[in-house]
């Protein structure tokens, strides 16, 4: 098992530009989301799924769109990258079990930085 | 909102001394998950308390969830250099979503 992997590692865009982060799982887990780490932030959740076709905004979604159309992938859209979308992005998933939550596997991170 | 507040943000302690990290959330959690993130590293999965009152341990680490579900604790016994890190708690609310809300971490240092 690969668990949750992420590309790119690291990614550089200027103001304006737009782009994809991947994440991909194969663990079959139904839940995913995405996280931005910002210092002194903690995590703050962007967009989850609770399954393929289902997705929900979190606590910071404005300027990110996602989409969930297989299992595995639940890619990231930036439409036109800000400054302050410079962060790490972590990606993470986990089985879906009811309200009592389960552990969640988080994938390496990219690293964007927005000139 | 919903916020879950961690303290202290930073610590440092000396190799074998005690150390504490706690979260507070304004509202009732339905459960609480812990994850450590080494530097430069990703967050990884400790525990996850569910319980009212709920005390779990994992050799020298020791976590409550609290009798109304609004705060817990992390306490390590007597530290190592390898528990240097970040520690995050992460609250789940009976809202009927999946939205985990992640405390602001507490980083920790451990000086030989």
């Amino acid at each position: 098992n690969a668990g949750v992997t992420q590309t790119p590692k690291f990614q550089v865009l200027k103001t304006g530009q737009s782009m994809t982060l991947q994440c991909a799982q194969d663990m079959n887990h139904e839940y995913m989301s995405w996280y931005r780490q910002d210092p002194g932030m903690g995590l703050r959740l962007i967009h989850y799924s609770v399954g393929a076709g289902i997705t929900d905004q979190g606590e910071v979604p404005n300027g990110y769109n996602v989409s969930r159309s297989t299992t595995e992938d639940f890619p990231l859209r930036l439409l036109s990258a800000a400054p302050s979308q410079t962060s790490v992005y972590f990606c993470a998933s986990s089985y879906s079990t009811g309200l009592a939550g389960v552990e969640q596997f988080f994938g390496p991170g990219t690293r964007l930085t927005v000139l | 909102g919903q916020q879950v507040m961690q303290i202290p943000q930073y610590q440092h302690v000396q190799e074998g001394e005690d150390f504490t990290t706690y979260c507070n959330s304004s509202t009732t959690l339905s459960n609480i998950q812990w994850y450590k993130q080494r530097p430069g590293g990703h967050p990884v999965f400790l525990i996850q308390l569910v319980k009212s009152g709920e005390v779990k341990k994992q050799k020298r680490l020791t976590f409550q969830f609290g009798e109304a579900k609004k705060n817990s604790s992390l306490h390590i016994t007597a530290t190592q250099t390898t528990d240097v890190g970040t520690y995050f708690c992460a609250g789940l609310y009976t809202s009927g979503t999946y939205k985990y809300i992640f405390g602001t971490g507490t980083r920790l240092k451990v000086l030989a």
